[in-house]
């Protein structure tokens, strides 16, 4: 079956740098997805990964390596804002979005 | 103006009811979805439409029924509600099926089935 898997939680100090962890096994690979969603509201766009390697933008950076089924999301000087949960989905080889339950990021002061 | 927009976005009713969800997107893309996330906060997808046509529809039950009179409206309409069916209800749109899988996804709809 496909399978994603992320760890539900993790809590970080502001200013510091945390990464989100995201493992996959799927039939087929067309991308991985980070979203960001703040609780009550919608998931909203932060990186697609399509090739190995980082991808930065910003404060946050998206890695993916394709032979080890895994991936990561950097946050560095964490903010208050920060706190949501940050959802990791890969396209298969159908192009259907396989998500991840989402990990939820505590940022204390 | 809102670029997905669903409605309505807190929904209470009694088991057995019929009840509909609408989304309107104003992006001028081809592809719309229905997506269902439960308590675990798993992201379902349930249908999606490309140019009013369905072209995704995943184990969904048959009380589910999308529909779609023009490609920037996508409703949800449910009959028979069951307690199971409590959720919030993501309407998403893309330029293409396919496509990068960048979604822009409405507000949400919380429906509450007592």
């Amino acid at each position: 079956g496909q399978n994603i898997d992320q760890p539900t939680e993790m809590t970080a100090t502001e200013g510091a740098i945390v990464q989100i962890n995201c493992t996959y096994q799927t039939s087929g690979f067309n991308g991985l997805f980070w979203y960001q969603q703040h609780a009550g509201e919608a998931p909203t766009f932060l990186s697609y990964n399509v090739l190995d390697g980082l991808e930065e933008k910003g404060r946050f950076s998206s890695f993916l390596s394709r032979s080890k089924g895994y991936s990561y999301l950097l946050l560095k000087e964490l903010q208050m804002k920060d706190s949501a949960s940050y959802l990791c989905a890969v396209m298969d080889s159908n192009y259907q979005l396989i998500w991840g339950a989402g990990t939820k990021l505590i940022i204390k002061p | 103006d809102t670029a997905v927009s669903q409605t309505p976005k807190y929904l209470v009713t009694q088991m057995g009811n019929d009840k509909s969800i609408k989304c309107e997107q104003n992006l001028g893309h081809d592809t719309m979805y229905w997506y269902k996330q439960d308590s675990k906060k798993f992201l379902k997808i349930m249908f999606s439409y490309n140019n009013k046509e369905l072209i995704i529809n995943e184990t969904v039950p048959n009380r589910f029924s999308p529909k779609s009179p023009d490609k920037a409206h996508l409703n949800l309409h449910i009959n028979s509600l069951e307690l199971g069916d409590s959720a919030v209800y993501f309407c998403a749109s893309s330029p293409r099926e396919g496509d990068t899988g960048e979604l822009f996804f409405g507000e949400g709809s919380r429906l509450t089935v007592l």
